[in-house]
């Protein structure tokens, strides 16, 4: 039963255009939300977050939106940079358990020069 | 400020060995969490500690382990080593009320 779906395995964007990474999740207990960015052999690198009360967070090039009656949450890169390249995780955690996260199975960006 | 720390980086193992995993956190941070990542499952959550307690644990069979000490550093062990078990593990970090994680940069388990 997977709780946080990325449907999209893979996402290729011209450099300089926006990238729209989406995430949804079945569980309507999640009240927190996280992007990761992730290389091979590396561990996660936190990018942004969202709580549930929020609708939308922004921090330099990216934005995270959260629509909690779709049960989604989307993740905007502008401009997307080749350096941007990468496997993006969106990762849900409840408030009882918050560093109990759980992942999706990630997107790879890839961002063409 | 230094981040999560892993060691070893890289370890190789044969079926029925065990295995220790050693992490440090950031500074400052008391709770330490682990994941394992695995091509066909992706990140799963393993266990949590805070205050040299288990606070929670995710679905895996009892030879998975863990622990916590009082500087916080955190390891887990696995016993009985599986062909499946090689993985990436991954420590994560956070502070005590926050609710950012941070990971380590993962050790590589390979068992042969």
């Amino acid at each position: 039963d997977q709780q946080v779906k990325q449907n999209s395995p893979s996402l290729s964007v011209q450099e300089g255009r926006i990238s729209i990474l989406n995430c949804d999740y079945t569980n309507s207990m999640f009240d927190y939300f996280l992007w990761y960015k992730k290389y091979p052999a590396e561990g996660p690198t936190f990018l942004i977050s969202i709580s549930s009360i929020k609708d939308k967070n922004e921090d330099g090039r990216f934005t995270v939106f959260l629509n909690k009656s779709a049960k989604h949450l989307s993740l905007h890169i502008v401009p997307s940079q080749p350096g941007d390249s990468a496997v993006y995780f969106c990762a849900a955690s409840l408030s009882g358990s918050a560093r109990q996260l759980t992942f999706g199975s990630g997107t790879q960006l890839t961002v063409l020069p | 400020k230094a981040g999560v720390t892993q060691t070893p980086r890289y370890l190789i193992k044969t079926r029925g060995q065990q295995v220790t995993l050693s992490c440090s956190p950031i500074s400052g941070h008391r709770s330490v969490s682990w994941y394992q990542q695995t091509p066909g499952q992706g990140l799963q959550f393993l266990f949590e500690y805070f205050s040299e307690t288990q606070r929670n644990k995710g679905n895996f069979p009892g030879r998975f382990s863990g622990r916590q000490f009082s500087n916080s550093r955190s390891e887990m062990n696995v016993s009985t080593l599986e062909l499946g078990d090689s993985a990436l593990y991954l420590c994560a970090s956070s502070l005590s009320g926050g609710r950012g994680t941070f990971f380590g940069p993962g050790t590589r388990l390979t068992v042969l």
